[in-house]
């Protein structure tokens, strides 16, 4: 159960075009989804703190502009990151905190971004 | 702030020896603490979780880690290790205060040699 599932697992895009992100939950409702950034052989960095139906809450540094967050739905968070660069290339993965579990985490398989 | 140190960077060690990884957290009034373990280009799974109750938490693929207040640490073990541990290790930390976000530590790439 609390499965996130994450698409896509790899895109490559040109530089100066945007590239979405879906993170759905199958089996529960995610009224909270992070989003994180990971270089290689670095840790988890947050972006930013979604809750279903209101704006993202986004950590000190990374431009809101850039990497839009939409939560509009339970079962459904994305993120968006506008007019990519090649700085943008990452690792970024989302994670769900499971409605009514504070303690329930549980983490996309993560979408590999190159932007060329 | 919430924040968590991973004393270790890497850790070779060869296959069915003992392994530990350390990690320490900043001090709260109330902290749930988790281990995580990533494979290259995946995501990340579980390994064990405190939230509270008894310190010495047992969690999946025979790791364990146990809870430790005073010194604010929370170290994950397990007695033999297999090549297929060979993997990125994450301890994070979580705080009511800063709204259940999950903060990480720097991670542990554990080497398994046989």
């Amino acid at each position: 159960g609390a499965v996130v599932s994450q698409h896509p697992s790899w895109v490559i895009c040109k530089s100066g075009t945007s590239v979405k992100i879906e993170c759905r939950s199958l089996d529960f409702q995610a009224t909270t989804m992070f989003w994180y950034r990971q270089f290689p052989k670095q840790s988890l960095m947050l972006m930013a703190t979604s809750n279903e139906g209101s704006k993202a809450t986004y950590e000190q540094g990374v431009e809101k502009d850039k990497f839009l967050i939409n939560h509009a739905s339970l079962t459904l968070s994305t993120l968006t990151v506008t007019s990519a660069h090649p700085e943008d290339s990452s690792f970024y993965i989302c994670s769900a905190r499971v409605q009514d579990s504070y303690y329930g985490y549980t983490f996309g398989s993560g979408t590999r971004l190159t932007v060329v | 702030a919430q924040s968590v140190t991973q004393l270790d960077s890497q850790v070779p060690v060869f296959e069915e020896a003992p392994v530990e990884l350390r990690c320490n957290y900043s001090s709260s009034v109330s902290v749930y603490l988790f281990w995580y373990v990533q494979y290259p280009n995946q995501g990340l799974q579980l390994l064990l979780k405190y939230l509270s109750g008894s310190t010495l938490v047992k969690g999946i693929n025979g790791f364990e880690a146990e809870f430790n207040k005073s010194q604010t640490s929370f170290h994950l073990r397990k007695p033999s290790v297999h090549i297929s541990d060979t993997a990125e290790y994450f301890c994070a930390v979580s705080d009511y205060n800063q709204g259940g976000k999950l903060i990480f530590g720097q991670g542990t790439e554990l080497s398994v040699k046989p």
